[in-house]
């Protein structure tokens, strides 16, 4: 299994107050994405980062905010957490050979009260 | 924006029963992958389809890519109760600056009884 872990596992929060989820990596994969999935609709790309301080958004960026500042960790923000962002979030990595195959972490499980 | 149609949604079948779960897309996509998933777990990665019309077989489960490269199937043959669990179809975004980006399908919900 790739040596990919995510902190806290379970976070509970209120409205208002900022939020970081932390994604670590032993595999020095470069590639690295943030994903939260909720019933009906899959996982959904929140950021990605294909660098050291290289991101970029995904599709339901709106409200996150991430940070890469070396190559095994990958920060997620939620500056001031609401409802909607009640979610199960799940970092990914890859090291971009052949089709990008991800390996995912085991989530954050985040509720927002 | 991209969109992975799965289906169906829910499966509910006896050991035993053959079945097939369907990805599809009015976009191309570069590759695709197919997940499955535990409760309380991340997705974990089953196979990667790249060429259109390929076929590639893991024991008793057949995924095909269409020939345009918008579509993907998973088939299982005589299902068994392990073989329960949530089952994701993800696109790979085509382009040399998608590093990779994933767009899901909604998920299939696999319960195979004994």
């Amino acid at each position: 299994d790739a040596g990919i872990t995510q902190s806290p596992r379970h976070k509970v929060t209120e409205t208002g107050t900022p939020v970081t989820l932390r994604c670590h990596q032993t595999e020095n994969h470069r590639y690295m994405y943030w994903y939260r999935q909720d019933p009906g609709h899959g996982l959904r790309l929140i950021h990605y980062s294909y660098g050291v301080k290289d991101t970029d958004k995904g599709e339901v960026s709106d409200g996150y905010s991430v940070s890469r500042s070396k190559t095994e960790d990958f920060l997620l923000t939620l500056e001031s957490a609401t409802s909607s962002q009640t979610s199960v979030y799940f970092c990914a990595i890859s090291d971009g050979s052949g089709s990008y195959e991800q390996y995912f972490g085991p989530g954050t499980r985040l509720t927002v009260t | 924006t991209q969109l992975l149609e799965q289906s169906p949604q829910f499966l509910s079948i006896q050991e035993g029963e053959n079945l097939t779960v369907y990805c599809n897309s009015s976009s191309v996509f570069s590759s695709l992958q197919w997940y499955r998933q535990e409760p309380g777990e991340g997705p974990v990665l089953l196979v990667t389809v790249v060429t259109g019309g390929e076929v590639k077989k893991l024991k008793r489960l057949t995924f095909q890519f269409g020939d345009a490269r918008k579509d993907s199937s998973l088939h299982i043959t005589a299902a068994q109760p392990g073989d329960t669990g949530l089952y994701l179809c993800a696109g790979v975004t085509p382009g040399g600056t998608s590093y990779g980006k994933l767009t899901f399908g909604q998920g299939t919900i696999l319960t195979v009884h004994p």
